[in-house]
């Protein structure tokens, strides 16, 4: 089945502690990324990546980091969490050009608390 | 800031057409109207995109006036599982997608 497939699914951590959550799609497409979701903030873009080795700032990058050495995976990584992170974050892919011409497929969600 | 305006939120009854509008008066012509869906807290789905013609698929059909200032998103049969927040997106090739607040459409039975 094409899927996004997030790791975990709900996450608690404590401040300062690192942590890396992985999202990884079977479809073979190019383009991923990276969102939060806030209450009343909607979903804002963290980072995202046209093809493997290629990353760029989203909305609100700081704080995060992200890597593409391979096509399928797309690891989020947060390397002092803290409160402030608290969210619901997205992974999406779609074949090429960031969902202009073919939707976006998102992942189902991780949720994260930093105490 | 999202470029488009949606009620937030609606009531449907069950097996009826649920009629969502989305305003964009200030679109290009290089920009397409896109929806996308979320369904409690998962992922958002797509739905359907346009440029100027109306569109139809399996979930949904896709209505944007002459003048591209507004559309409308028909689920033509809608169940309780269409209950969600729905998202009208605009955008161009080169622009990011922004997700706005979106319309919470309620199913009632």
């Amino acid at each position: 089945e094409a899927q996004v497939t997030q790791n975990p699914r709900y996450l608690i951590t404590v401040t300062g502690k690192k942590l890396t959550v992985t999202c990884s799609q079977n479809m073979n497409h190019e383009y991923m990324s990276w969102y939060r979701q806030d209450p009343g903030l909607g979903l804002r873009q963290i980072y995202y990546s046209m093809n493997v080795e290629v990353t760029d700032k989203g909305d609100v990058p700081e704080g995060y980091k992200v890597s593409r050495k391979e096509k399928r995976n797309f690891p989020l990584i947060l390397e002092s969490p803290s409160p402030n992170q608290t969210s619901l974050y997205f992974c999406a892919s779609s074949p090429e050009d960031g969902g202009f011409n073919s939707p976006l497929h998102f992942g189902n969600g991780t949720r994260l608390t930093v105490t | 800031d999202a470029k488009t305006t949606q009620p937030t939120s609606m009531d449907c009854a069950e097996g009826r057409a649920a009629n969502l509008p989305c305003n964009h008066s200030t679109i290009s012509g290089n920009e397409y109207v896109y929806w996308y869906r979320q369904i409690h807290s998962q992922g958002p789905q797509y739905i359907i995109h346009g440029l100027k013609n109306n569109e139809t698929n399996e979930m949904a059909s896709l209505i944007i006036t002459e003048d591209r200032k507004s559309s409308t998103l028909i689920l033509p049969h809608a169940t309780l599982r269409d209950t969600a927040v729905y998202y009208c997106i605009v955008r161009a090739r080169d622009d990011k997608i922004i997700f706005g607040k979106g319309t919470r459409l309620h199913i009632l039975p």
